[in-house]
C-alpha cells in the first residue's frame, strides 16, 4: 500500500544552517505530496504541496520539488531561525486519503 | 489558515472507562471531518472519516463500537474511547476539510492541536 518514509529526528541545527529533512514515498498512481509543520501546542499546519511530478512547493522560504524518479519530496531550507523549531510531516494524498510520515523535530539553536 | 481547538488537551483515565473528546472548528463550518491517531515515532493513522448528519466510515481496523463519533454540527465533532484499554493510549488529532465530489480536496485540512490519552 502507500506509504511515506522520513528521516528520524530529532534534527538539531544552529540559526542559519542549512536544511534538508529527506521523504521517500511508494504510492501507485499519481499522488500529491505536502509537507506540513506543527509548533509546539498546535494543529499541523499546511507548510507547502506539489501536485505533480516536477512541481516545486515553497512557502516561507521553505521548498521542496515533488521527484517522481526518485520517489522523494525532500524538504530544504538555506537558512534556518529559531522560529522553525518545529515537528515536520511529509504526507501524501492519494485516492481520496492522506499518507503521513511519522515526522521529524527540528530544534534550531541560537 | 482556520483554527481548530480540541479538549481536552490531555487525559488519563483507569481501564474500563469512557473517554470523550471534544473537536471544534472556531472559524468556519466544514461538512467533513477526520480523526487520526498517532503512536509515539509513528505515522498519523487516519481512523475515520465522518460527515455531518451521517455515520462515520471507519478506516479497516479500528472498531466502530469502540470508538464512537458523532459529528454533531459543521463546527463539532466528537470522538468518545469506550471501555478503554492501555493499548488505546496514543495521540489522537482531529481535522476539519473541504470535501468535493471525489473526496476530500488536498491541502485544506484544518488540523487539532491533539489529545493525548493515557489509559493506565
Amino acid at each position: 500500500g502507500d506509504s511515506v518514509t522520513q528521516m528520524e529526528g530529532p534534527v538539531t541545527l544552529s540559526e542559519e544552517a542549512f536544511l534538508t529533512i529527506n521523504c521517500t514515498y511508494t504510492a501507485t498512481g499519481y499522488p500529491s505530496l505536502f509537507w506540513y509543520v506543527q509548533y509546539p501546542g498546535e494543529g499541523l499546519q499546511l507548510l507547502l504541496k506539489a501536485t505533480k511530478a516536477d512541481d516545486k512547493g515553497s512557502n516561507k522560504g521553505f521548498e521542496a520539488t515533488y521527484r517522481k524518479e526518485t520517489t522523494s519530496f525532500h524538504l530544504e531550507k538555506g537558512s534556518v531561525q529559531v522560529s522553525d523549531s518545529a515537528v515536520y510531516f511529509c504526507a501524501l494524498y492519494n485516492f481520496n486519503k492522506f499518507y503521513f510520515g511519522s515526522g521529524t523535530k527540528l530544534n534550531v539553536k541560537p | 489558515g482556520a483554527v481548530v481547538s480540541q479538549h481536552p488537551s490531555w487525559v488519563i483515565c483507569k481501564s474500563g472507562t469512557s473517554v470523550k473528546i471534544e473537536c471544534r472548528s472556531l472559524d468556519f463550518q466544514a461538512t467533513t471531518m477526520f480523526w487520526y491517531r498517532q503512536f509515539p515515532k509513528q505515522s498519523l493513522m487516519l481512523m475515520a472519516t465522518s460527515n455531518e448528519g451521517s455515520k462515520a466510515t471507519y478506516e479497516q481496523g479500528v472498531e466502530k463500537d469502540k470508538f464512537l463519533i458523532n459529528h454533531a454540527s459543521l463546527t463539532l465533532s466528537t470522538l468518545t474511547v469506550t471501555s478503554a484499554h492501555p493499548e488505546d493510549s496514543s495521540f489522537y488529532i482531529c481535522s476539519f476539510g473541504g470535501s468535493g465530489l471525489a473526496g476530500p480536496i488536498p491541502g485544506e485540512q484544518f488540523f487539532g492541536p491533539g489529545t493525548r490519552l493515557t489509559v493506565l
